[in-house]
């Protein structure tokens, strides 16, 4: 496609849960990134990527979070045993150098 | 810690009013800067971004904004607005550090434009 893709875009999950959002970048886009946008904020950073190589992960919340991109393409999100306070937009961006294209997001609700 | 600031949250204008969006940020480095735009639904997409040069830089639909680096601001403005700039404008700061790079964004201002 020509754009970013995530999956799912809805992701209703139980407390304690794991979950494991997907995001498909632009084809040849070195740089990905993870946000999360908790409802009336902007997006927060959680993860970096350049390639297969995680430079940054700073803005993961937990260790119940982690991200990879083994062969520098998809991006896998896994959130393990969920909590309430994880509910929010899962942003995916991917890019060539500095301009980021976003993804739809994948909306994921903890109950 | 670097950070972004959105004055506004949330800003109602009519038809054909002016807009200002200010945002500022807090980083003394090199910086590219970026307006985002949400419409409704949708993800967000680039409205314009200031890489070096001409401070003063144009995006789509009649935006633009002006890198102010001694006020480190990066103000959108529109002469006219129109309801179809019912939105979520996001700034961003891309900051490039160690060969890489970080987009940090602001909490975003919401604007409705009413006919």
């Amino acid at each position: 496609g020509a754009g970013v893709s995530q999956s799912p875009r809805y992701k209703v999950a139980k407390r304690g849960q794991d979950v494991a959002l997907r995001c498909d970048p632009i084809s040849g886009h070195v740089s990905l990134f993870w946000y999360q946008q908790a409802l009336g904020q902007g997006p927060e950073f959680l993860t970096y990527f350049q390639n297969e190589a995680q430079l940054d992960k700073s803005g993961l919340p937990s260790d119940r979070f982690f991200a990879e991109r083994p062969e520098g393409s998809v991006s896998t999100l896994k959130i393990q045993r969920t909590q309430q306070e994880d509910s929010a937009v899962y942003l995916c961006a991917s890019s060539p150098s500095t301009e980021a294209f976003f993804g739809q997001g994948t909306r994921l609700t903890v109950v | 810690a670097q950070s972004v600031s959105q004055h506004n949250h949330h800003v109602i204008l009519s038809e054909a009013a002016s807009l200002e969006l200010g945002c500022n940020y807090s980083y003394g480095g090199t910086v590219n800067l970026f307006w985002y735009v949400q419409y409704p639904g949708q993800h967000l997409q680039l409205l314009l971004k200031y890489f070096s040069g001409d401070p003063l830089v144009k995006g789509i639909k009649g935006f633009e904004a002006e890198f102010i680096k001694s006020k480190f601001s990066f103000n959108l403005r529109k002469p006219s607005v129109q309801w179809s700039d019912t939105a979520e404008y996001f700034c961003a700061v891309n900051l490039i550090s160690g060969g890489y790079n970080k987009l940090i964004f602001g909490a975003g201002t919401r604007l409705a434009v009413h006919p």
